[in-house]
């Protein structure tokens, strides 16, 4: 089995500021996701990206930056914070497109 | 734009009941069917998943895909306490899977 290690577990950030959060995979996935989640709801796609160096955005990438530089690991920046936003951040990993993803548990982002 | 809908927002079910979830789609190429479950404060884990119409039954789930309606569902028979849980339905089809509105399940003992 693997593991999917987000980081970190809680953010708490100003308005305006810049935050990273960072997703690293022992899977051997192609495939990374990262994903938001609002108060118990659905998830939207913010990026994907099948294999190493690549970046394929989603329908919430406004206001996102994404990164893939090892196979390993996804990182995710929030380009300017939002005054009073509050979500989880999940980032997930799969074989393929149409095979099963494994999530991590999460990043909670709080913003004040 | 793939539009994922999930039906009910959320639902109680009696201990020992059948609890029935659905979800539509929008884009008719679809190729690849999911349901996951997110208990409380947890990752959201894979249940099933089905590529082609009709039914694939594991263990107390089932699920039910009719392509051309844009529609599937999930079946859970006798329902428990443990079945307690946010259920998404996920569709994929050539991009990342898209995820539904998610359906909130308490089952009551």
């Amino acid at each position: 089995g693997g593991i999917i290690t987000q980081t970190p577990k809680f953010l708490i950030g100003q308005e305006g500021q810049k935050l990273t959060l960072k997703c690293q995979q022992n899977f051997n996935h192609d495939t990374m996701y990262w994903y938001r989640q609002d108060s118990g709801k659905g998830l939207r796609l913010i990026y994907y990206s099948i294999t190493e160096n690549d970046l394929q955005k989603g329908d919430l990438s406004e206001g996102y930056d994404a990164s893939r530089e090892k196979k390993s690991s996804f990182s995710l920046t929030v380009t300017s914070a939002q005054k009073n936003e509050m979500a989880v951040f999940l980032c997930a990993s799969s074989m393929g497109r149409s095979e099963r993803l494994f999530f991590g548990h999460g990043t909670k982002l709080s913003v004040l | 734009q793939q539009k994922v809908q999930q039906s009910p927002e959320s639902l109680i079910v009696p201990e020992g009941a059948m609890t029935s979830l659905n979800c539509t789609f929008s884009d008719s190429a679809s190729q690849y069917f999911a349901w996951y479950r997110q208990h409380s404060g947890k990752a959201p884990k894979a249940l099933m998943s089905i590529f082609s119409n009709g039914e694939k039954e594991e263990g107390r789930f089932t699920i039910h895909l009719n392509k051309a309606s844009l529609h599937f569902s999930l079946h859970i028979r006798d329902s428990q306490p443990s079945d307690s849980a946010l259920y998404l339905c996920a569709v994929g089809g050539g991009r990342a899977l898209i995820f539904g509105t998610g359906t909130t399940v308490s089952v009551s003992p």
